[in-house]
């Protein structure tokens, strides 16, 4: 199947700081993308809608100018997490759609932030 | 807002032992799909489920949807350990909504 790499796996930041997650469509190009966020043992919710090349779409109750998305191209989309804080620690994880295959949705092995 | 709901939050079994797990939606779903996810990882798509009644087989795994397409089950035979995991029933309309998880975990 389609492969979309996350980038970095895992990171940790001093409390303040900014942090980019990049996703990438490897062998595909994804016009859409989305980011997703998972605290432990809970599911994954929606943060936003990545569009190539438009603004992105964000979830009730998502902060847009806490997380900057950035989908600059039809195979990358980043998030950029800004003056990350503790209550921001979390798994991210991005999926992208692939139109060859009836825009079925590929994740990527998602990203650990952990903020201190 | 569409909720997604799964029963049982929790499972704890043997290895051998049958389970099934529940999703219920608050409004009718276009597809449903059924992920595992594993820690650390992201989601891997078991199956998709389209017509109501419609009841799939993938090995041990059975998934049901409802006949009026509101809810589903998920039933593991003779479980393994490598059944352990987070499985999420989501509803894949314009964009991919997850249900609230069952996390099971299979003994030895």
């Amino acid at each position: 199947g389609a492969v979309v790499s996350q980038h970095p796996s895992w990171v940790i930041c001093k409390s303040g700081t900014s942090v980019k997650i990049e996703c990438r469509s490897l062998d595909f190009q994804a016009t859409t993308m989305f980011w997703y966020r998972q605290f432990p043992k809970q599911s994954l919710m929606l943060m936003a809608t990545s569009n190539e090349g438009s603004k992105a779409t964000y979830e009730q109750g998502v902060e847009k100018d806490k997380f900057l998305i950035n989908h600059a191209s039809l195979t990358l989309s980043t998030l950029t997490v800004t003056s990350a804080h503790p209550e921001d620690s979390s798994f991210y994880i991005c999926s992208a759609a692939d139109r060859r295959a009836n825009e079925k949705l590929f994740f990527g092995s998602g990203t650990q932030l952990s903020v201190l | 807002t569409q909720l997604l709901e799964q029963s049982p939050q929790f499972l704890s079994i043997q290895e051998g032992e049958n389970l099934t797990v529940y999703c219920n939606s608050s409004s009718v779903f276009s597809s449903l799909q059924w992920y595992r996810q594993e820690p650390g990882e992201g989601p891997v798509l078991l199956v998709t489920v389209v017509t109501g009644g419609e009841v799939k087989k993938l090995k041990r795994l059975t998934f049901q949807f409802g006949d009026a397409r509101k809810d589903s089950s998920l039933h593991i035979t003779a479980a393994q350990t490598g059944d352990t995991g987070l499985y999420l029933c989501a509803d894949n309309t314009d964009k991919l909504i997850f249900g609230t998880g069952t996390r099971l975990q299979v003994f030895p």
